[in-house]
């Protein structure tokens, strides 16, 4: 089964850098993933997909700020000089056969 | 710029219909891959439906399977969820997103829009 595993928060202060990181489950640990943004009260935000070997492309207009990297089964997500506005839910996607989508259960990144 | 606005959202009763629209603009929709995610409140992401662009290729979810259709007009840029026997487990916000690549079914999504809001409740 197609799952995705985030950590239910983060936190990190305003200036810094900070990763976030969704695994793959077993068997998975090729799949590609794609990273979502979703600030308070909006739709989500396409950040970026992240292939297994780190390479990534980003969604139109998204800073060099956000990059994204590979480890294994792991595809994370790392912000660089956080802003008050990189506070947000962020969401990590993959996809299957078929049409086997799956979500993780997302970050909740706290800038303080 | 491309833009996609949602509506049609609001209360519904328990085995009760509702019809969802989003509009899009800005780019060839005849061209890409539809989607549908909803977001229940408080919750995660949830893919709902998927349908290509010349309407060959539908997908659901396999709780909304029978219940929901996905359609679309090409010649009016517009996307629909038509939702039948509701239940309270639907109540959510509902999302239209692109697919990220024109062409086929890619599976992740680059535009989203403001998302519509669907209750269900009697």
């Amino acid at each position: 089964q197609l799952v995705l595993t985030q950590s239910p928060s983060a936190s990190a202060s305003l200036g810094a850098s900070v990763k976030l990181t969704c695994t793959l489950s077993s068997g998975h640990k090729f799949y590609a993933i794609a990273w979502y943004q979703q600030q308070p009260q909006k739709g989500p935000r396409f950040l970026m997909k992240v292939n297994y070997d780190g390479s990534h492309n980003k969604g139109d207009g998204i800073p060099d700020r956000f990059s994204g990297s590979s480890s294994g089964a792991d595809r994370s997500l790392t912000i660089s000089s956080l802003q008050s506005e990189d506070e947000a839910d962020y969401y990590c996607q993959t996809w299957g056969t078929g049409l086997d989508v799956a979500f993780g259960t997302g970050t909740t990144l706290t800038v303080l | 710029e491309v833009q996609l606005v949602e509506s049609g959202g609001g209360l519904g009763n328990p085995g009760g219909s509702l019809r969802l629209s989003c509009a899009a603009s800005g780019f060839t929709f005849s061209l890409y891959s539809m989607n549908w995610v909803r977001q229940a409140p408080g919750k995660g992401l949830e893919w709902v439906s998927s349908i290509n662009g010349d309407s060959g290729d539908i997908y659901y979810e396999d709780s909304v399977k029978g219940r929901f259709t996905i359609s679309r007009d090409n010649a009016k840029n517009s996307l629909y969820l038509q939702m039948d026997s509701l239940r309270a487990e639907d109540t959510a916000v509902y999302y239209c997103a692109r697919d990220a690549i024109a062409g086929g079914i890619t599976n992740y999504f680059d535009y989203w829009g403001q998302g519509a809001l669907v209750t269900v409740s009697s």
